[in-house]
């Protein structure tokens, strides 16, 4: 079955700590894309890529970083220098890069602060 | 002023009602609309898509888009306790790159 899958599905983080999430897709999709959900604010966006080896910064991107070094692959991390990392994380992609392309999204990893 | 602003609800209504989900937004350069289902920690998925102005009818559900108002609305009908939801209203605007701006979502309950 095509699709993205998202790992783990939930995590937790100390103080100090950088955490890796992890994005996977089989679709043979260009663009991939983190979302960050939090209560009441909808989804925003953290980084975008629309091919390998290279990505852009969305409008959250401060405390976060992303590598794009295979086209089914698209993690990110959340340094220590995101001071609320509390949130749900989605990862989404889509065919093209045109903005008439639909996003499809995965089953999403809930970060926890310990 | 926020790009789109969806009331969050919560909404509840009885079985077998009429929904009716509305977002607004400023940008009168979206042409994109897009509804996505989201069940209760899941990720969202894609209800409808629609291109610029009109109606787009796909069962249960309906989208209209009327860009002249800068307003979009899904219609359910016939709702079930399986369309209990949040709902997230989304829009894009042509040129450069992918960039979906949301709604807060509408969290939805359809009471059997």
């Amino acid at each position: 079955d095509g699709g993205i899958t998202q790992s783990p599905k939930y995590l937790f983080r100390k103080e100090g700590q950088n955490v890796t999430l992890s994005c996977e897709q089989n679709l043979n999709h260009d663009a991939m894309y983190w979302y960050r959900q939090d209560p009441g604010q909808g989804l925003r966006l953290i980084y975008y890529s629309q091919i390998v080896n290279d990505f852009q910064k969305g409008d959250i991107a401060e405390g976060y970083s992303v590598s794009r070094e295979k086209k089914e692959s698209f993690p990110l991390t959340v340094t220590s220098a995101q001071k609320n990392p509390t949130a749900f994380y989605l990862c989404a992609s889509s065919m093209g890069t045109s903005t008439r392309e639909t996003q499809y999204f995965g089953p999403g990893t809930r970060l926890l602060v310990l | 002023q926020k790009e789109v602003e969806q009331d969050p609800g919560p909404l509840s209504v009885p079985e077998g009602a009429i929904v009716s989900l509305n977002c607004t937004y400023s940008n009168s350069a979206f042409q994109y609309f897009m509804w996505y289902r989201q069940y209760s920690r899941k990720g969202p998925e894609l209800l409808m898509y629609t291109y610029s102005s009109g109606n787009k009818e796909d069962g249960r559900f309906t989208a209209q888009v009327d860009k002249s108002s800068k307003y979009i609305s899904l219609f359910i009908r016939d709702s079930q306790p399986s369309d209990s939801a949040t709902y997230l209203c989304a829009m894009s605007a042509p040129g450069g790159a992918q960039k979906l701006v949301f709604g807060q979502g509408t969290r939805l309950t359809i009471n059997p």
